[in-house]
């Protein structure tokens, strides 16, 4: 167990609709990554945020945002959803203190898009 | 940006044999080497690292190596173990630039025959 956790662990969802993902990252961890996983791309980023603020951006849609809110725990959004969103999320944390922070990953919400 | 190659995409080697992943990148300003081992539904598991400081690593059964002028590094799992089969993901990141999300290979299916 990572000490990242994520929810939903599945979403089931239409064409053209909107989901928010959850994550709260290790106790501690200031920065939050967010993952895409899909057989065709891989693992791809997708964003990362710092202490509440963004800190980098990976190859996100403009139709995917996400935030960070003051108690640390993220969110990602995705909307105007399509077929090719249907993928695995994961979100991932990492600590202060060195200059090559480790990423610890969560379980990942399983996303289908019908 | 970055772009990792990752070596097999398939592995299979008989239980107690060693066997090997190979990986490249590109950006030559990139500076830590992780790699992750992930089962099925599950996230990835940080397994073990390397910086860019140092050319090889060792904990217990698995070791990575780096050769910065190639630009490659592997890793090395010996007396395999049937838990031993998932899939293993290599990545690197230039984690003094702008951008900290890990660029990933394609994985490997590492195979455990008994």
């Amino acid at each position: 167990d990572s000490g990242v956790t994520q929810t939903p662990k599945h979403l089931i969802t239409a064409t053209g609709q909107r989901v928010t993902l959850r994550c709260s990252p290790r106790s501690g961890d200031l920065s939050v990554y967010w993952y895409q996983q899909s057989l065709d791309q891989g693992l791809q980023f997708l964003i990362q945020y710092y202490n509440g603020e963004e800190r980098a951006k990976g190859n996100i849609l403009e139709r995917f945002s996400a935030q960070q809110f003051p108690d640390l725990h993220s969110e990602l959004n995705l909307s105007s959803l399509e077929l090719g969103d249907s993928a695995l999320y994961f979100c991932a944390s990492s600590g202060l203190g060195n200059s090559y922070n480790e990423q610890f990953f969560g379980p990942g919400t399983r996303l289908t898009v019908l | 940006g970055e772009n990792v190659e990752q070596h097999p995409s398939t592995l299979s080697v008989q239980e107690g044999d060693s066997a090997v992943i190979k990986c490249t990148y590109s950006d030559s300003a990139s500076n830590y080497f992780p790699w992750y081992k992930q089962e099925l539904g599950k996230g990835p598991q940080l397994i073990i690292d390397i910086r860019s400081n140092v050319g090889e690593k060792k904990d217990q059964r698995i070791a990575v190596t780096l050769n910065k002028t190639a630009k490659h590094f592997s890793l090395h799992i010996t007396e395999t173990q049937p838990e031993d089969s998932a899939v293993y993901f290599c990545a690197a990141i230039n984690s003094g630039g702008g951008a900290d999300g890990l660029t990933f290979g394609k994985g490997t299916h590492l195979i455990i025959q008994p």
